[in-house]
């Protein structure tokens, strides 16, 4: 069965700096590409970064280009992300997502999700 | 960026009623246009990939269909375990996007 469990998520100040983490299983991590989509409050979804089951490619939507980093460890099977200068609009559910294959970038897992909230 | 509609925000039905759900894309998706299922506190489901693929565990009454730009999910008897939030997702294409939901609410 395939599981997917975040961590990390927090209170943090603008400008501040965050991590989370993705610990997968029930799977083969390294086949698969994997991602983060973000929910705001009362929101919809919004994609927000994905890289492939090598770690070679990494895409990043336009609203956290240059702030926010994408990576994965395939010995530890866990995904990351990096956050730097978070904004109060970054405040929103992060869930780690597992894709269809190595290159495919479909979601096809969800995890739990975890709260990330900025705010002074 | 391919950005998606869908339309209506909400709609209202009665268990046992036929539902149709749209999605419209602003460039073409080809068939990599996906729906996800979502109740309150709950992550996101996939019930339909690439368009008219049913995901493992989803009921035959569950269906989706289109290509191009337009595309619709069609529940042919609603459950009650129906009424949730819907959304549309294209891979067609970087950014990945998402459509804005469509609330399935119980009349």
């Amino acid at each position: 069965e395939v599981q997917l469990l975040e961590s990390g998520g927090g209170l943090v100040q603008p400008g501040g700096s965050l991590r989370l983490s993705c610990a997968a299983s029930g799977f083969t991590f390294s086949s698969y590409a994997m991602s983060w989509v973000r929910q705001a409050p009362g929101k919809g979804l919004e994609w927000v970064s994905s890289i492939s089951g090598s770690g070679g490619s990494t895409y990043y939507a336009d609203s956290v280009k240059g702030r926010f980093t994408i990576s994965r460890d395939n010995s530890q099977n866990t995904l990351y992300m990096e956050m730097n200068s978070l904004r109060a609009e970054d405040t929103a559910i992060y869930y780690c997502a597992k894709m269809c294959g190595g290159s495919c970038y479909r979601i096809d897992h969800w995890g739990q999700g975890t709260l990330v909230t900025v705010s002074s | 960026e391919i950005v998606l509609t869908q339309s209506p925000a909400t709609l209202s039905f009665s268990p046992g009623e036929r539902a149709t759900l749209s999605c419209r894309a602003s460039h073409s998706a080809s068939t990599f246009l996906n729906w996800y299922q979502q109740k309150p506190g709950q992550a996101p489901r996939l019930l339909i990939y690439d368009a008219s693929n049913r995901a493992t565990g989803i009921p035959a009454r569950i269906s989706g269909s289109g290509s191009g730009t337009d595309f619709t999910l069609t529940i042919s008897s609603l459950e009650p375990e129906d009424f949730a939030v819907y959304y549309c997702n294209q891979r067609n294409s970087w950014p990945i996007t998402f459509g804005q939901g469509t609330r399935l609410e119980i009349k």
